[in-house]
């Protein structure tokens, strides 16, 4: 059964610095990996999708990088500001077998970067 | 296109009442995923359909819910009878194969039990 892990749970930042969120999965035999934020009452927005082949995707400020032989990713967002604070959460869909399509999400690192 | 649109976005009920809610995916999307989401136990796959085949239920969490996906438009998610602990966020997601992988969400619906 998969398992993913996000590290830290929570993390406080004054603005401008870059940061980095670490996530971890067990099962290495994943299609691809997805990170995405959720602000508070909101539903999840995709941020960065990560296809099994690929080492790292870019998008402006944000940088996720996979490695799936040791099973893990990291976010690095630049010169953070305090639009940034969410909760981001990072989920791994699975490849092959009679569980195509299903995706295994986090618990999320729940981010506040402070002016 | 509108997104993935959840109805109702917020719904109270007492226990023991049937509870329904619905999705209506993106156009052309293949798959269509129902996440809870709560506290304790952050989100969790319910059921997911593709092509309008429930393909994976493992996650549904009794007998007392049930999922459908009449046609590639709209699915419902049902909860009958309704308990306290069903209290959370219901989403609902799409996912276009032809189109890229990457999955969109609805703006859930919050469900409270009393």
């Amino acid at each position: 059964k998969q398992e993913v892990t996000q590290i830290p749970a929570a993390l406080s930042v004054p603005e401008g610095e870059n940061l980095v969120l670490n996530c971890s999965f067990t099962d290495s035999a994943i299609y691809n990996l997805q990170w995405f934020r959720q602000d508070p009452g909101k539903g999840l927005t995709s941020l960065l999708l990560i296809q099994s082949s690929q080492r790292e995707q870019t998008s402006g400020r944000l940088n996720a990088s996979l490695d799936k032989s040791s099973g893990r990713s990291t976010l690095y967002i630049a010169a953070s500001q305090p639009g940034d604070s969410a909760t981001y959460l990072c989920a791994v869909r699975r490849a092959g077998g009679t569980s195509y399509g299903k995706l295994t999400f986090g618990q999320g690192t729940i981010l506040t970067v402070h002016p | 296109d509108a997104g993935v649109i959840q109805s109702p976005r917020h719904e109270v009920t007492e226990m023991g009442q049937e509870v329904t809610l619905r999705c209506k995916p993106i156009s052309g999307h293949d798959y269509l995923f129902w996440y809870r989401q709560t506290m304790m136990r952050g989100l969790e796959l319910l059921i997911y359909f593709n092509n309008n085949v429930p393909i994976d239920d493992s996650g549904m969490p009794e007998d007392r819910f049930s999922a459908k996906m009449p046609n590639a438009s709209f699915s419902t998610l049902k909860i009958q009878p309704s308990e306290p602990r069903d209290s959370a966020v219901y989403f609902c997601a799409s996912i276009g194969t032809a189109i890229g992988n990457t999955i969109y969400f609805g703006e859930g619906s919050w469900l409270t039990v009393v």
